[in-house]
């Protein structure tokens, strides 16, 4: 596609229920990134794929998190038993990574607004 | 302590003016330096894009790195109401597929 795509864009669940958010990158870019914007924070690192697998996934909160990327494309982030404090954007990055030339930075999707109540 | 500070202000401007923003970082390792600028409701979107020490300059943008400073700039000029946004500043240790790390970003308002 033109961008990256996250669904939903908002999503509301109740305390200790399980919550999947879709991205689906730029079509050819290999490199995939999640992150987590609280209100009035900064972008918090979660996870980074290249390819199907994860070299870092060193800022997953916790074990209720995890994520997986499949045939090189859409990802999903998984919460599971959803606490308050994950309320938060989740917002997903793609980028390609040609060796020898600059990395110009991520394309961003708008994100998931995920609100645990 | 943060490894990259950024004021949140907000920030209120009058349209026209010179819009100064900046980051402070601890980990001078940092060499790649990027500014993000995140509408409302929407993802952040690559606004500048620079290398070590030094300025780069893009129409009414310029981004400035002092690497012994550790202390990053960007300046918006002839600023417009359609700047209004948060500017997140972002950093990584090297080039490529990597996290990056950013500021907690500065609201800007500017007022017609």
């Amino acid at each position: 596609g033109a961008g990256v795509s996250q669904s939903p864009s908002n999503k509301v669940t109740e305390k200790g229920k399980d919550v999947e958010l879709r991205c689906d990158p730029i079509s050819g870019h290999t490199a995939l990134y999640w992150y987590r914007q609280s209100l009035g924070q900064g972008l918090e690192f979660l996870i980074y794929f290249q390819g199907n697998s994860a070299p870092d996934k060193s800022g997953l909160p916790s074990d209720r998190f995890s994520a997986e990327r499949t045939g090189g494309s859409v990802s999903t982030l998984t919460i599971q038993r959803t606490q308050q404090e994950d309320s938060a954007v989740y917002l997903c990055a793609s980028s390609i990574v040609i060796p020898g030339l600059t990395n110009y930075g991520y394309t961003f999707g708008s994100g998931t607004r995920l609100t645990v109540v | 302590q943060k490894e990259v500070e950024q004021d949140p202000g907000p920030l209120s401007v009058p349209e026209g003016a010179i819009v100064s923003l900046n980051c402070t970082y601890s980990n001078s390792a940092f060499q790649y330096f990027m500014w993000y600028r995140q509408y409302s409701r929407k993802g952040p979107e690559l606004l500048m894009y620079t290398y070590s020490s030094g300025n780069k300059e893009d129409g009414r943008f310029t981004a400035q790195v002092d690497k012994s400073s550790k202390y990053i700039s960007l300046f918006i000029r002839d600023s417009q109401p359609s700047d209004s946004a948060t500017y997140l500043c972002a950093m990584s240790r090297i080039q490529g597929a990597q996290k990056l790390v950013f500021g907690q970003g500065t609201r800007l308002t500017i007022n017609p």
